[in-house]
């Protein structure tokens, strides 16, 4: 079974532009969450989807969204990018959504590393 | 307001010895407890967890403890082994919340463990 599949691997970025980040879960799961991971804040959660529908949202600004296709492959977009949204952008995929199973552990990507200048 | 804390940020062992990585928790509603290992330039994957009808949980080379009235959880890891050096990641989750919904998965900072030769 392919794992989670994120893509790209690196951007570069500038201030003040948007950024797509693209997620293809493993077969058959359902949920997609995203995490931003920068060095000393550890995993911070973005957003889930499952079914096409969020079901849980982060502190984070505006800027930061999200969707979900029919097909459980999900794309999270940041706009008026900033110096501090660079990170290392992380996507895991789940058989079911996290808040209703205890045996279904999140499945991470590589990530995507981006870089705002 | 970090509701899942690992308090120290690096540890050293010798191989062969055992590893043990603390978590603290301050969310009573917190009822699954997962550990993930995170290898540079690589996602986080899922190491092992427990669920808080339980105290410990054994894997192999690896354990989890839970102390719920202290709100305490602990990875050992015996015997350790260079491979084991990696970046570990404590998180916990609510399944259900009194008023309805769930709590997302939420993670610690991590704790760098280097296992010396």
């Amino acid at each position: 079974k392919a794992g989670v599949t994120q893509t790209p691997r690196y951007l570069i970025k500038t201030r003040g532009q948007q950024v797509t980040l693209s997620c293809s879960p493993i077969s058959g799961h359902r949920s997609v969450s995203w995490y931003q991971q920068t060095p000393g804040q550890g995993l911070q959660f973005l957003f889930e989807y499952f079914s096409e529908t969020q079901r849980n949202k982060g502190n984070f600004p505006g800027r930061f969204s999200g969707r979900q296709f029919s097909n459980s492959r999900s794309e999270m977009n940041v706009s008026t990018l900033e110096l501090g949204d660079s990170a290392l952008y992380l996507c895991a995929s789940s058989s079911l959504w996290t808040g209703s199973s205890y045996n279904s552990p999140l499945h991470f990507g590589n990530g995507t590393r981006l870089t705002v200048t | 307001d970090q509701q899942v804390k690992q308090n120290s940020p690096s540890l050293s062992v010798q191989e062969g010895r055992i590893s043990i990585l603390n978590c603290d928790y301050t969310n009573s509603m917190f009822d699954y407890f997962l550990w993930y290992k995170k290898y540079p330039a690589e996602g986080p994957t899922f190491l092992i967890s427990i669920s808080s009808i339980k105290d410990k949980n054994e894997d192999g080379r690896f354990t989890v403890f839970l102390n719920k009235s202290a709100k305490h959880l602990s990875l050992h890891i015996v015997p350790s082994q260079p491979g084991d050096s990696a970046v570990y990641f404590c998180a916990a989750s609510a399944v259900l919340l009194p008023q309805g919904g769930s709590e997302k998965l939420v993670f610690g900072k991590g704790t760098k463990l280097t296992v010396n030769p």
